[in-house]
């Protein structure tokens, strides 16, 4: 059963520290992203890459960065936690075929509190 | 910026009811997915449709693409307990973008025993 696995499904961490989200794929897929989820807001993607050592940007990088150094792991940091950062944190890998996205295959979620 | 909108937001019916939810955009997509997520999981895809007017089943799940592959529909005829949680629509390839993909809000569904 193919999967995507996030290192933690519940995280409190406090102000300030540096926290590290990891997640793994055992698809071989190319293609990796990182959302989160609030209510009313729906996802929103923070970083994707789509290839080792490759990053880009999404709709709210800010507070955030991202590191694969392998293809089957991409890490979300939170450089200095804040509380506006509480969330449930969603990663997904996908494989596009002839320029097709047929869908992502998404992890179980890491709620993170900051306190 | 592509927009998905989903309607309704919230949806509450009887077991045995038949509903339909829209996703609807100004944007073509070369993909159109389906999620359904449940409480403090992740979203699981439930089907992909990619051509213009391309109808799929699934079980008593109904999924259509329009012929303009802008908007879509999901359609559960005899819901269930089991069919409660939140259904995302999204679309891939708008924006020259392959894989990334656009995201609605997403329709909560309750189906009440």
């Amino acid at each position: 059963d193919v999967k995507v696995t996030q290192s933690s499904r519940y995280l409190v961490k406090r102000t300030g520290e540096k926290v590290f989200l990891e997640c793994v794929q055992d698809m071989d897929h190319e293609n990796m992203f990182w959302y989160r989820q609030d209510p009313g807001l729906g996802l929103r993607l923070i970083y994707f890459s789509y290839d080792v050592k490759m990053k880009e940007k999404g709709d709210i990088p800010e507070g955030y960065s991202v590191s694969r150094e392998k293809k089957e792991r991409f890490s979300l940091i939170l450089e200095s936690a804040s509380t506006n950062q509480t969330s449930m944190y969603l990663c997904a890998s996908s494989q596009s075929t002839g320029g097709v996205e047929y869908g992502y295959t998404f992890g179980s979620g890491t709620r993170l509190t900051v306190v | 910026t592509q927009l998905l909108e989903q309607s309704p937001q919230f949806l509450s019916i009887q077991e045995g009811e038949n509903l339909t939810v829209y996703c609807n955009s100004s944007s073509v997509f070369s993909s159109l997915q389906w999620y359904r997520q449940e409480p403090g999981e992740g979203p699981v895809l439930l089907v992909t449709v990619v051509t213009g007017g391309e109808v799929k089943k699934l079980k008593r799940l109904t999924f259509q693409f329009g012929d303009a592959r802008k908007d879509s529909s999901l359609h559960i005829t005899a819901a269930q307990p089991g069919d409660t949680g939140l259904y995302l629509c999204a679309g891939g390839g708008g924006g020259g973008s392959n894989y990334k993909l656009t995201f609605g809000k997403g329709t909560l569904l309750t189906v009440n025993p």
